[in-house]
């Protein structure tokens, strides 16, 4: 079965904080996606990866194809850092597979 | 293009009455994607399009929805019949396929049904 399993569920931070957010998955996969949703709904697509590392801003995006993690960084942390991180992966087909999400408060 | 965007934002209905919401990809975008989610759940999968064409249904699509892109360009979903469980955040997504298998999903906004 395919899974997709973030941790933690809940993350409460300083601002200023460096937080890291973990996926970690099944099966081998051909794309890993990080998320953002805030309240209301919208989903901001932050980074996709197949291999390595990705940084844009303050985030940084890495994956371990091996050992089927990936995790997302943010340095300096801000409250408008405050949302749902969802990590998603695509399989052998196109259709993305969701965790259930961590999220992120950062009080200032 | 503003990218992609769904149409109502927000829907309340009764229970056993039909809805049914539309999605407009990115003018550019041939696949198109449905996932519903749930409160303090991640999204779910429903279907994906590849123009015209319904490519691959999850077993969460019961025979009460039916999706639609006709002519490759905007998406119909249709609940029939709705039940308070079919109360969601319905999203859209679009993307590229290409020679990559690596293609980006960008999503819309979101309808959000309340099924009373």
């Amino acid at each position: 079965k395919n899974e997709v399993e973030q941790s933690p569920q809940n993350l409460t931070a300083q601002e200023g904080e460096f937080i890291t957010i973990n996926c970690s998955y099944s099966v081998g996969i051909s794309a890993l996606h990080w998320l953002q949703q805030h309240p209301g709904g919208g989903i901001v697509s932050l980074f996709m990866l197949s291999s390595g590392k990705k940084k844009h801003g303050r985030l940084i995006a890495t994956i371990n194809i091996q050992e089927k993690h990936s995790s997302l960084h943010i340095t300096a942390s801000h409250p408008r850092d405050s949302a749902v991180y969802i990590c998603a992966v695509r399989f052998n087909t196109d259709k993305l597979i969701f965790g259930t999400g961590t999220r992120l408060q950062v009080f200032p | 293009d503003t990218g992609v965007s769904q149409d109502p934002r927000h829907k309340i209905t009764k229970r056993g009455q039909n809805v049914t919401f539309r999605c407009d990809p990115i003018s550019e975008h041939n696949r198109l994607y449905w996932y519903r989610q749930t409160l303090g759940q991640g999204p779910e999968f429903l279907t994906y399009f590849q123009n015209e064409a319904q490519l691959e249904k999850s077993r969460l699509l019961s025979d009460r929805f039916s999706a639609e892109r006709p002519k490759g360009s905007f998406s119909t979903l249709e609940i029939q019949r709705t039940e308070q469980g079919d109360s969601a955040m319905y999203l859209c997504a679009s993307s590229v396929a290409g020679s990559r298998s690596y293609n980006e999903q960008f999503f819309g906004p979101g309808t959000r049904l309340t099924v009373l």
